[in-house]
């Protein structure tokens, strides 16, 4: 049953320190998205890449925050210097990105807390 | 920029209940998705509908996508508390792979 992992499920860390999230999306997807899911603004998109390539990442503030995608295996986030505002469960999804019926599998998620 | 706005925001319900969660929008989407997340999981892809007017059902829940494709349904049948959850519409558009997300309708269901 393939899933998409993420690490870490939880991770607690002092303002200022750096944070790094990382997701293994499912084998053949070539699509993968990194959304932050808050109380109090649901679920955002914060960066989306194609084939390893990055095509949007409006939705992340770029002072802070940094996608990337080392290999088809591998997709990270990065925050640094982390403030308490990032407090947030971040999700990796990963898709086949073909059709209009396009759909999106979550992993996890990587519960974020930032004293 | 394309908004979903879901209602109701929370629904609390008695087992055996019927309930229906909408999903609505200005804008046309190419697809609709449905989305389950259970506290702790990340959410899980319940249905797709493509066609306006399609309606699929998956046990006791039934969606349905509008003719116009603007918006959709989802009705549950005889609630049950492992029905409890967020509940999650997403639209695609034709410009590409990225999902438009409800706010959600957090649902209890109490025994």
């Amino acid at each position: 049953d393939a899933r998409v992992t993420q690490t870490p499920r939880h991770k607690v860390t002092e303002m200022g320190q750096e944070v790094t999230m990382r997701c293994q999306p499912i084998l053949g997807h070539n699509t993968v998205f990194w959304y932050r899911q808050t109380m109090m603004q649901g679920l955002e998109l914060l960066a989306y890449f194609r084939n390893r390539a990055p095509l949007d990442d409006s939705g992340m503030p770029k002072d802070r925050f940094s996608a990337e995608m080392p290999d088809a295996t591998l997709a990270t986030l990065k925050i640094q210097p982390s403030e308490p505002r990032d407090s947030a469960v971040y999700f990796c999804a990963s898709g086949r990105g073909t059709g209009s019926s396009y759909e999106q599998y979550f992993g996890p998620g990587t519960r974020l807390t930032v004293t | 920029t394309q908004l979903l706005e879901q209602s109701p925001q929370f629904l609390s319900i008695q087992e055996g209940e019927n309930l229906t969660v909408y999903c609505n929008s200005s804008s046309v989407f190419s697809s609709l998705q449905w989305y389950r997340q259970e506290p702790g999981e990340g959410p899980v892809l319940l249905v797709t509908v493509v066609t306006g007017g399609e309606v699929k059902k998956l046990k006791r829940l039934t969606f349905q996508f509008g003719d116009a494709r603007k918006d959709s349904s989802l009705h549950i049948t005889a609630a049950q508390p492992g029905d409890t959850g967020l509940y999650l519409c997403a639209g695609a558009s034709d410009a590409g792979n990225m999902l438009t997300f409800g706010g959600g309708t957090r649902l209890m269901v109490k025994p």
